[in-house]
């Protein structure tokens, strides 16, 4: 399967706890995107890479969220003292950067998270 | 002001019917548009995308651009019960390099 994977698909937390999501990107895609999506909400941004470089932010990623890509391959999302009101869909998604397709951006299978 | 607008339905058409799905943008700079199919508890999968105004044909599928009116749309011709989904309009604003999306219209298509 050569589409965008992550993990865990399902976490279960207790709130004050710290978790950590994965994603790798399907392989010849410089850009990577984190979007969280609550129920009947379309999804929201929340940080994207070009290899290994975070370019932008958005202001819902609070301090306790951090995102990382080392090598410019997969990217890890975590989330510390974890609050109920972060129970969402955490989607990854990847673009390639140049070419015909280089603003789609195809989305993985998620890792929904709830907060106890 | 929302990015992007869509009517949240639920919008209902017969099976074999055409599906007329509705977007707005805000953004008059915006030149990607995209619509995403969700099913329920799965993520969102990019059935159609257009830059152009006019529109793009991909088999039962047709995506519609309007710039100056600030309007995209999405048909589904011959509607089949397996289209029954939410669907996602999203654009990337002038400028920017991520995708803003709306609330999703659910179709349900009746046998």
């Amino acid at each position: 399967d050569t589409g965008v994977s992550q993990n865990p698909r399902h976490k279960i937390t207790k709130r004050g706890q710290n978790v950590t999501f994965r994603c790798d990107p399907i392989s010849e895609h410089n850009r990577l995107y984190w979007y969280r999506q609550t129920l009947g909400q379309g999804p929201e941004f929340l940080t994207y890479f070009q290899n290994e470089a975070q370019l932008e932010k958005s202001r819902l990623l609070s301090d306790r969220f951090s995102a990382e890509r080392p090598k410019g391959s997969f990217s890890t999302l975590e989330i510390q003292r974890t609050e109920q009101g972060d129970s969402a869909m955490y989607l990854c998604a990847s673009s390639p950067v140049r070419g015909l397709s280089y603003n789609e951006q195809f989305f993985g299978p998620g890792t929904r998270l709830t907060v106890l | 002001q929302k990015e992007v607008e869509q009517n949240s339905g639920p919008l209902s058409v017969p099976e074999g019917a055409i599906a007329s799905l509705n977007c707005t943008y805000s953004d008059r700079g915006s030149q990607s548009f995209f619509w995403y199919r969700q099913y329920s508890g799965k993520s969102p999968e990019l059935i159609m995308f257009i830059y152009s105004n006019g529109d793009k044909e991909d088999g039962r599928f047709t995506a519609q651009l309007n710039k100056a009116s600030q309007y995209v749309s999405l048909l589904i011709r011959d509607s089949q019960p397996s289209d029954s989904a939410t669907y996602l309009c999203a654009v990337i604003p002038f400028g920017a390099n991520n995708l803003f999306f709306g609330t999703g219209t659910r179709l349900t298509v009746i046998p």
